[in-house]
């Protein structure tokens, strides 16, 4: 089966870290760009990071500095280190895959809660 | 970087037509992404590349992208279209991509 599968989301405290999972299946992981988006609380979405088929990767400054995405093609996985985490970045993240400048496959989304 | 401007709700009649724009400076430079989102559900792309409609999408759906505004059209409009709609674009300056505000379509 075509899926994302996303874990490693709880509460964190202000200025902690923590470390996003995505599993990936059904497709050939490495041809593909990858990227994680969020949506907020009643908020709209929201792209926070990407990572190309080279490894080459991309942030809007909102979390430039602060989270890093890195991929294992071995394990077909994708990873977001989110460092530094403010109340702001509370949100739903998701596993996206890219085709072509477009989305085409969600994961099912992790909660990250940072709250004191 | 730069916003892409949605209206925050459309509200609209069975049967009738509701248009969603998406405004940006010269954004018909770009190619323009739509996707459905309704509540525990993943996201649903029902435009891509401006006017595309992937496999599976009833043709009610439609998009046109010029000058400063995309616009999705959803046309003979149905209770299960009430949803969440994203315009994105792809920003080949920045390598970054981009979504709308959103826009949250009601119908009546």
């Amino acid at each position: 089966e075509v899926q994302l599968v996303e874990s490693g989301g709880g509460l964190i405290q202000p200025g902690g870290s923590l470390r996003l999972s995505c599993a990936a299946s059904g497709f050939t992981f490495h041809t593909f760009d990858m990227h994680w988006v969020r949506q907020a609380p009643g908020k709209g979405l929201e792209w926070v990071s990407g990572i190309d088929s080279t490894g080459a990767t991309y942030y809007p400054d909102s979390v430039k500095g602060r989270f890093s995405v890195s991929r294992d093609y071995a394990k077909k996985s994708l990873s977001l280190q989110m460092s530094n985490l403010r109340a702001g970045d509370t949100a739903v993240y998701y596993c996206v895959r890219e085709n072509s400048r477009y989305f085409d496959l969600w994961g099912r989304g992790t909660l990250v809660t940072v709250s004191s | 970087s730069y916003v892409l401007t949605q209206p925050p709700s459309v509200s609209v009649a069975p049967g009738k037509t509701a248009r969603i724009t998406c405004v940006e400076n010269n954004i018909g430079d770009k190619s323009v992404h739509w996707y459905q989102w309704k509540p525990g559900q993943a996201p649903l792309m029902v435009i891509y590349y401006d006017t595309d409609r992937p496999s599976g999408i009833p043709e009610r759906f439609s998009g046109s992208n010029s000058g400063n505004t995309a616009t999705l059209i959803i046309s003979r409009v149905e209770a299960g279209d009430e949803a969440d709609y994203y315009c994105q674009v792809w920003d080949s300056g920045s390598g970054h991509h981009v979504f709308g505000t959103g826009t949250k379509v009601t119908v009546l």
